[in-house]
Parts: structure tokens; C-alpha cells; sequence
């Protein structure tokens, strides 16, 4: 089945070293998302990618950053996690951008925790 | 400053009883909205997608009607089972730049 998968699904990091997240579909979508979701909040688009253009949030820490090296994988890395960065990290795909394309497809999540 | 509101925050209603969930949006100019669930600790699952020229999607148990010039979306999921115990999220996708903003989701408990 066409999918979105994320791993690790548990991810433990130690304050200030980094952590790279990762997320691969095989739906051959153009666009791919990471959201950050904290504890009974709603999702928080961070940034995506449409093919290889980086599109970040105006209020996305310097701190994350991401990587699509081809149309299947994206990385979120995290350059320095604080106690705060400690959520769901979400990854999702939507086939364009164009409004009839761009249902949104998610994978099951990265759950960070920071030490 | 733009805004989806999903009101209430918590609902609790007795198995069978039908669910009706409320989105709200400030914005008519956008190009669909997107019902999910999730359950504790895991993803996403889509429910329905309503474009901006669509009224309404239906799913099985599940209807969701879209009225732009009130800034309103409605999902009803007909006679409520156990397992539809969990958090139902929106997402108002708009145009130009992608703007993708997410409810504060509404947590549904189905009693049995």
C-alpha cells in the first residue's frame, strides 16, 4: 500500500545534541510537510517542500531544519533540541499544491523526548 | 489575523446518538477543508475532503458540509459507536503560499 512512514516512531535525545527525524513515501507526492504537534495542542506546520523548493514558516526556529535529498525522503533535523522541542513531529504529503491536489496525507509520527 | 476555531473543545454523548462537530474559519477564500482523526499518541487519518466548490462529502456514517460565505464547516457522524472515541481536527488548506492552519481539534467520548 502507497504510504507515509516515519522513523523512528520514539525518538529520546539528551539537551543540545542534535537529532535527525525521518520520513519516506511511496505515494510519489511533490509536496511534503513536518508539523510539530505538542501535547493537546493542533498541528504547527513548520515547513515543506515542493519537489526541491524549501519553503519555511515565518515563525519556524532557526533551530529546525530540513533535508529532501530526493522525492521519496525528507529530514527534519533538530540542530541544538531544548525542553521545549519535546512534541509529535509529523510528516505528510499532498500530491501538488494546486487546490484540487493538495489533501493532505500523514504519516504516524515521531514522538521526541528531550532529556 | 487568521483563525480556525473548533467549538467545543470536549464533547461526551451516549452510543448512538448522532455527533455534530463545528469548524469555523475567518477566511471564504480557500481551497478546501479536511476533517481528521486522531487517537491518543498516534497520526493523522483523513476523513473527508471538501473542496471550495463542493457543499458537501459524504463517508459511509459520515457527512461534512462546507458553507464559505458563513466561514463554517459541519462534520456529522451518524449514530455514534465506542470507537469513535477520539480527536477530530480541521484543516483549512487557502491559495497562494500553501496556508495550511489547523482547529484546535474537538475530543469526542463515546459512551457506551
Amino acid at each position: 500500500d502507497a504510504m507515509v512512514i516515519q522513523n523512528p516512531r520514539y525518538q529520546v535525545t539528551q539537551f543540545g545534541k542534535p537529532v535527525t527525524l525521518s520520513c519516506s513515501q511511496t505515494l510519489n507526492h511533490n509536496v511534503m510537510y513536518w508539523y510539530q504537534q505538542k501535547s493537546s495542542q493542533a498541528p504547527k506546520l513548520l515547513f515543506h517542500y515542493y519537489d526541491k523548493d524549501f519553503n519555511n514558516e515565518a515563525d519556524t526556529p532557526d533551530n529546525f531544519q530540513s533535508r529532501r535529498p530526493n522525492t521519496s525522503f525528507c529530514f527534519l533535523d533538530i540542530r541544538s533540541p531544548g525542553l521545549g522541542d519535546a512534541a509529535m513531529y509529523l510528516c505528510a504529503t499532498s500530491r501538488d499544491r494546486d487546490r484540487s491536489y493538495n489533501e493532505q496525507f500523514f504519516g504516524p509520527g515521531t514522538r521526541l523526548t528531550v532529556l | 489575523k487568521q483563525e480556525v476555531t473548533q467549538i467545543p473543545a470536549a464533547l461526551s454523548v451516549p452510543e448512538g446518538e448522532n455527533l455534530v462537530l463545528n469548524c469555523s474559519f475567518t477566511d471564504s477564500a480557500i481551497y478546501n477543508l479536511q476533517w481528521f482523526r486522531q487517537d491518543p499518541g498516534k497520526g493523522l487519518t483523513s476523513l473527508l475532503l471538501i473542496q471550495s466548490s463542493q457543499r458537501e462529502q459524504t463517508s459511509g456514517r459520515l457527512n461534512a458540509s462546507l458553507d464559505k460565505s458563513s466561514g463554517r464547516s459541519t462534520l456529522y457522524i451518524a449514530a455514534s459507536q465506542p470507537g469513535d472515541s477520539a480527536t477530530y481536527l480541521c484543516l483549512e488548506v487557502k491559495a497562494a503560499g500553501n496556508k495550511l492552519t489547523f482547529g484546535g481539534g474537538t475530543r469526542v467520548l463515546v459512551k457506551p
